[in-house]
């Protein structure tokens, strides 16, 4: 079946250094979305990309949709103790189901 | 800004218990999706509504019903809830135009715990 494998699994970094995590499918997705989730919260849709190499900002998050379409990154610059949580990247299948990835577990020490 | 409410954050139910989780969003989306997340499981689809009254099975459907008889508003029902029913249920909703769905957008979770 369709899979998304995300890494790292997991990163500890110092406040104030950037992130980089990547998402990597083995199908080519027409949509790419990034969710945030904090223990306890249901996930937060941070960015969403919809065309191949669209490179999309929030804020500090940057992301950008893979010309092959079977590939997303995610950055972070600077981060802040409060973007400690799981960040998951998702696809849409046949334009509504949601499969996400396995998740990357950020921890930020100041 | 997109807004879905789940009626509790926290449940406690005995076996055989029967046991209704709330959804409410204010989007006026089409499209409304329940899901459950585990451990080791990730995120698994348990219903979703494409429009009121209308229901499809996800992947794990067994032991659920659902109900949409409004738009804003999705119910996922354990008609008997069971231990291996105990989980983090997350509602979502999404946008749909011209047959194509948009992102999905998550409440709170309600957590269930079921003895």
């Amino acid at each position: 079946g369709q899979q998304l494998n995300q890494s790292p699994q997991s990163m500890f970094i110092q406040e104030g250094e950037d992130v980089s995590m990547n998402c990597t499918s083995s199908s080519i997705f027409n949509t790419w979305l990034w969710y945030k989730q904090e223990p306890g919260e249901g996930p937060v849709l941070l960015i969403a990309l919809y065309k191949a190499g669209e490179l999309t900002s929030n804020g500090r998050l940057t992301a950008q949709f893979g010309i092959t379409r079977k590939d997303s990154f995610l950055n972070i610059s600077a981060s802040i103790p409060s973007d400690v949580g799981i960040y998951f990247c998702a696809d849409l299948v046949n334009t509504d189901k949601l499969i996400f990835g396995t998740g990357t577990r950020l921890q930020v020490f100041p | 800004d997109v807004k879905v409410t789940q009626s509790s954050r926290y449940l406690v139910k005995r076996t055989g218990e029967k046991v209704f989780l709330e959804c409410v969003q204010d989007m006026d989306h089409e499209n409304m999706f329940w899901y459950r997340q585990d451990p080791g499981l990730g995120l698994r689809l348990i219903y979703f509504s494409y429009d009121v009254k209308m229901k499809e099975k996800g992947d794990i459907p067994e032991g659920y019903s659902v109900s949409r008889e409004k738009k804003e508003r999705f119910s996922l029902i354990l008609e008997s809830a069971s231990t291996n029913q105990t989980s983090m249920y997350l509602c979502a909703s999404s946008f749909e135009y011209s047959g194509f769905s948009y992102e999905q957008y998550f409440g709170p979770g309600t957590r269930l715990t079921v003895t």
